[in-house]
This record gives structure tokens, C-alpha cells and sequence, in this order.
């Protein structure tokens, strides 16, 4: 079957870091991705994994283990506008021949208080 | 450049009734998907069109159906309305059939069945 898992809910203080862990099982794996998503709006693109290792943007850096089907999403220097939900995603290849299946976690909600 | 560009954002349809909810991607980007967002599903992905074909379908009903234009754009429709279509409808677009590519997500069609 075809399963990932993020942490419902997790709570920072501004200024702080944070990390959201993913963790998936899937058929065809081809590449990770990172969503934000404000409450009412479209998912908006944050980072990509296609290889091991970490990945940095500016405030954001994502981090991919396909040997251990684990990602992790760090987030520094928190800011209120952060304050949303955190999609974890999986590219699934499918036998027909499509490449951009995505496969979503049910999201994490980060809260970030003052 | 332009995001990716869903019409019309909202709408309210009756049970029963048909509705058709078009994208127009990324200029240049060829590969379009489509997703249903629901606050009990979360994030399903509904079909993967390319090149006016579509590529891959996730486990809706028949009533469930799109398209894809030779300029790349997609409509997707829903006929026989139901209470529980209720959702924002999402169109993602990505440059073509790669895992090297990036997807996007456009701010949604919200429909409403009552």
C-alpha cells in the first residue's frame, strides 16, 4: 500500500527552529516535495528531493533518506507568517507512464506563538 | 510570468447539476494533474493529463472526467453533483513527464453543492 505519515499538529515559538518529520511507503518513488499551505489557500511550492541528503533555501532547508523512506522539513528563524500547514508529498511513477502523481501526507499544522 | 490560473475560483452548484472547472498552466509547462481537497481526505489526486492524454487516474467515480487542449490547457468535470463533491479543486502544472521537474499549484476552484 501506499502510506505517509507527518505529525498532526506541533506548536514553536517565533525565532525558534523547528522540524517536521515525514516518514512514506510507496510503489514508485520519485521524489519528495514540500508544501505550505495557509488556511483557504492553495498549497505553494517550498522545496524538492529527488536525491539523499539536504537541501537549503534560505530559511527553509528538506532533507531525504529513500534508503529509510524518511524526509524532514527544518524550519529557522520562525516567523508569524509561518503559522500554517506543512504538506509532505511523494512523485509517484505510475505504470502508465505519468510522473506527476503526488501522493499527500495529511499535513501538519505548525502554530507559532509570539 | 504567470502562476498557474484556475477559473472560476468559486461557485455554487446544485445537487444533481454539472460543473466544469478549467486551468490554464505555467506558459511553456505541459503536464497537468488535478486534485480534490477535503477537510475529512485531505489531498487525492483525481488525473494526469500530457500532451492531450491522460496519463494516469486516481480512484474516483466515473463521474469524474477531464481534458486537455493541444495549447495545454485542461478543463476537468464533474457531472451528477453530489453533497460530498464539495471541495477546493486544485490543477497542478510541471514542465513535462520528468522527476527532474517541479510542480505547481494554482489557488483553487472552491465549489460548493447544496
Amino acid at each position: 500500500g501506499q502510506n505517509i505519515d507527518q505529525p498532526t499538529e506541533m506548536t514553536a515559538t517565533e525565532g525558534a527552529i523547528v522540524q517536521i518529520n515525514c516518514t512514506y511507503q510507496t510503489s514508485g518513488f520519485n521524489g519528495l516535495f514540500w508544501y505550505q499551505q495557509h488556511a483557504g489557500e492553495a498549497p505553494t511550492f517550498l522545496s524538492y528531493n529527488v536525491l539523499d541528503g539536504l537541501e537549503e533555501k534560505g530559511r527553509f532547508s528538506s532533507f531525504l533518506s529513500r534508503s529509510k523512506g524518511y524526509s524532514y522539513l527544518l524550519l529557522k528563524e520562525l516567523q508569524m507568517k509561518d503559522s500554517a500547514s506543512y504538506l509532505c508529498a511523494v512523485r509517484d511513477r505510475s505504470r502508465s507512464g505519468g510522473y506527476n502523481k503526488l501522493i499527500f501526507g495529511a499535513g501538519t499544522r505548525l502554530a507559532v506563538h509570539p | 510570468k504567470a502562476g498557474v490560473t484556475q477559473t472560476p475560483r468559486y461557485l455554487i452548484k446544485t445537487r444533481g447539476q454539472q460543473v466544469t472547472l478549467s486551468c490554464s498552466p505555467i506558459s511553456g509547462h505541459r503536464s497537468v494533474s488535478w486534485y480534490q481537497q477535503t477537510p475529512g481526505q485531505g489531498l487525492q489526486f483525481l488525473f494526469e493529463y500530457f500532451s492531450e492524454t491522460q496519463r494516469n487516474k486516481g480512484n474516483f467515480p466515473g463521474r469524474f472526467s477531464g481534458r486537455q487542449f493541444s495549447n495545454s490547457r485542461s478543463e476537468m468535470n464533474v457531472s451528477t453533483l453530489e453533497l460530498g463533491d464539495s471541495a477546493l479543486y486544485l490543477c497542478a502544472s510541471s514542465l513535462g513527464q520528468s522527476s527532474g521537474n517541479t510542480i505547481y499549484f494554482g489557488e483553487g476552484s472552491w465549489l460548493t453543492v447544496v
